[in-house]
């Protein structure tokens, strides 16, 4: 069970790139996902969620700029991310909700390695 | 926004010894309708991601060594860590999901 990110690099401000999130052991579509980012030496920050069904939720930080979507056949996620911004610079992670029995935990139990993006001119 | 504020921020333990990480949320994240408290507890080592070690504020991750126990309700929670081994220097984080997720601004804890 494992998720792996792919697509990070060097992106000038204003641009847009595409972050992958590919999942093995269990199937994106039957689970929440969510994008949790981390700026170089500093916190956690919660940046979107796709739920099972489809639906998908933002930070405000980020609403209007990223999009999440899933590709089911290859049980992959995807990050959208346009009109990219100095601040947006992150180390940026998927992540597994944990559910038990039928509920959300809230928590989240399999993380990828992140891949990190670096905004700048 | 629910506000998460950890103390202290960093923190020196001897080997051995115990680490008592305190978690405050601006507001309580008591889930009325399953009586669980929304908060769960991460442990971050230096380029790794961070690991689940507590959810639903006292119920330990399979494979989370039982030296590390949460405790707490509604607004005030703590992570301690019974007997401090080498392996646990980290960054730890609260993190609340009665909203939209939150975390803390994370404690430091190294050896003494």
């Amino acid at each position: 069970v494992q998720l792996v990110e792919s697509g990070g690099g060097v992106i000038q401000p204003g641009g847009s790139l595409r972050l992958s999130c590919a999942a093995s052991g269990f199937s994106v579509s039957r689970n929440y996902i969510t994008w949790v980012r981390q700026a170089p030496g500093k916190g956690l920050e919660w940046v979107s969620v796709i739920y099972g069904g489809g639906d998908t939720y933002y930070a405000d930080s980020v609403k209007g700029r990223f999009t999440v979507s899933r590709d089911n056949s290859k049980n992959t996620l995807y990050l959208q991310m346009n009109s990219l911004r100095a601040e947006d610079t992150a180390t940026y992670h998927c992540a597994r909700d944990l559910i038990i029995g039928q509920s959300r935990t809230g928590a989240f139990d399999i993380w990828g390695q992140g891949t990190m993006v670096t905004v700048s001119s | 926004d629910i506000v998460m504020t950890q103390s202290p921020d960093s923190l020196a333990v001897s080997l051995g010894e115990r680490a008592t990480i305190n978690c405050k949320s601006s507001q309580s994240v008591l889930y009325s309708s399953n009586n669980k408290n929304l908060l769960a507890w991460y442990q971050q080592k230096p380029g790794q991601p961070p690991k689940l070690l507590i959810y639903w504020a006292s119920i330990r991750q399979s494979g989370v060594p039982d030296r590390f126990g949460g405790s707490g309700s509604g607004t005030d929670f703590t992570l301690t860590i019974s007997s401090l081994q080498a392996e646990d220097v980290a960054v730890y984080y609260c993190q609340q999901f009665y909203t939209t997720p939150i975390f803390g601004q994370g404690t430091k804890v190294e050896i003494k």
